[in-house]
């Protein structure tokens, strides 16, 4: 079956370190990858995506994701988090001709 | 350009009850979502439009729950009769292709008593 999987719950860090999220996936073919960040009683805002190129992909609000196709890993990055960025994040993959699928979520809570 | 709308934002009714969330895409979007989230979980799809007709509706449970998109722009999802455990966040989105993102509604949370 095809899965995602986001392997911690929880990632806490403190503000100005660096944080990672990590996503590893298991799907056939070449899938679409995307991280989503969700907010309290908020829906799903999209962060960035890989499609194909290069590994390493910029988004918003300074995120970076790095696609590694040996480990099927999409881990979410950020090089000096804020407190603003604590929130619920989603890695998502796509099977080429397929609906998304989700992770489970990981929480990242930002300590000033 | 303006958001997915979803109404309404909270819905709390009793269980055998029915209840129906409306939502309208960005303008333009051909592919239309409805997913179910439930608390702690990611979001589950439960039907994908595009335009006015079904592409996958394989995880929509038929027995209770309906969706249309008429004009192949707004969409209402319908569930009759509510179940204790269908208590979830209905998120709606809307998309242009594979390839690219998906965009979120704010989602209706409902309330099962």
């Amino acid at each position: 079956a095809q899965s995602v999987a986001q392997p911690e719950d929880q990632v806490n860090v403190a503000e100005g370190n660096p944080l990672t999220v990590k996503c590893t996936y298991s799907v056939s073919g070449n899938p679409y990858l995307f991280w989503y960040v969700q907010y309290p009683n908020r829906g799903l805002q999209f962060l960035l995506k890989y499609i194909t190129g290069d590994n390493l992909v910029k988004g918003s609000y300074g995120f970076e994701a790095e696609f590694n196709k040996s480990q099927t890993s999409f881990h979410l990055k950020k090089p000096s988090a804020l407190v603003s960025d604590s929130a619920l994040y989603f890695c998502a993959v796509r099977p080429s001709t397929d609906k998304l699928i989700f992770g489970t979520g990981t929480r990242l809570q930002v300590f000033p | 350009e303006a958001g997915v709308a979803q109404s309404p934002r909270y819905k709390i009714i009793e269980k055998r009850q029915s209840v129906a969330f409306w939502c309208n895409p960005i303008s333009g979007h051909a592919t239309l979502y409805w997913y179910q989230q439930i608390l702690g979980q990611g979001p589950k799809l439960l039907i994908q439009f595009q335009n006015n007709g079904v592409v996958d509706d394989s995880q929509l449970p038929k027995d209770r729950f309906s969706a249309e998109r008429l004009k192949g722009v707004d969409s209402t999802l319908k569930i009759q009769p509510a179940k204790l455990e269908d208590s979830a966040v209905y998120l709606c989105a809307s998309g242009q292709g594979l390839t690219q993102p998906q965009h979120f509604g704010d989602g209706t949370r409902l309330s099962i008593l």
